[in-house]
């Protein structure tokens, strides 16, 4: 099983401030990499998939980067909205064993 | 638009079978290349995928839930399901279902808490 290592598991940024999140994987999982945000009491929700891709509707402040075990998601100036959960998630091989990071945590400083 | 909502009971008890169902509105579980999914998180934890069944059929499950694992598709009511047997305590998650297009979910239910306690 690919093991996602997320760090650090909670970030205190100040509004207006850029983010960076990252995501290790135990190997290499090329590019096949997504990105969500969850807010308490909501589902997940789709930011950045292919490692870089913005997802339909993603303001263009998220970016992701990164490609075979090493990714990191910016937040370049962080909103109110923008305090969450993050998660990345891999999908490498066909058919994907999916598995998920243990999340990183955004909060107001 | 695509939306997904899931149903079942909220509590079930200890040995018993876990069944929910998630109902599909604004597409067919039957077309395109969309792999519809089970992904739970435990309350207060991460997220944890559970299966998928591909729009042709064919499933694919965790390796750590597989034994207890079926998920299954009604074409006719536009739903998939899932049921997990022989339920703990650890099964106790909200449980979520959604919509992937390659390897990432796109379309997410609103997620249901099901609670494993006698």
């Amino acid at each position: 099983e690919i093991v996602m290592t997320q760090s650090p598991a909670t970030l205190s940024v100040s509004p207006g401030e850029r983010a960076t999140l990252s995501c290790r994987a135990s190997q290499s999982v090329s590019s096949n990499l997504a990105w969500y945000q969850q807010k308490p009491g909501q589902a997940p929700r789709l930011l950045i998939y292919g490692a870089s891709t913005r997802a339909t509707g993603i303001p263009a402040r998220f970016s992701g980067s990164g490609s075979g075990t090493e990714f990191t998601l910016t937040i370049s100036s962080l909103q109110s909205e923008d305090f969450a959960v993050y998660y990345c998630q891999q999908y490498n091989n066909w058919p994907p064993r999916i598995t998920f990071g243990g999340g990183t945590k955004v909060e107001i400083k | 638009q695509v939306q997904l909502q899931e149903s079942g009971p909220g509590l079930v008890k200890p040995s018993e079978t876990l069944s929910l169902t998630c109902t599909v509105s604004g597409g067919s579980v039957s077309s395109g290349s969309y792999y519809w999914s089970w992904i739970r998180q435990p309350p207060g934890k991460g997220l944890e995928w559970i299966g998928y069944i591909y729009y042709s059929g064919s499933t694919n499950y965790n390796p750590s839930l597989k034994s207890r694992v079926t998920i299954s598709v009604d074409t006719s009511k536009n739903q998939f399901s899932l049921k997990l047997s022989s339920v703990t305590a650890a099964d106790t998650a909200v449980y979520y279902c959604a919509r992937a297009i390659g390897g990432s979910w796109n379309y997410w239910g609103q997620g249901t808490l099901v609670t494993v306690s006698s």
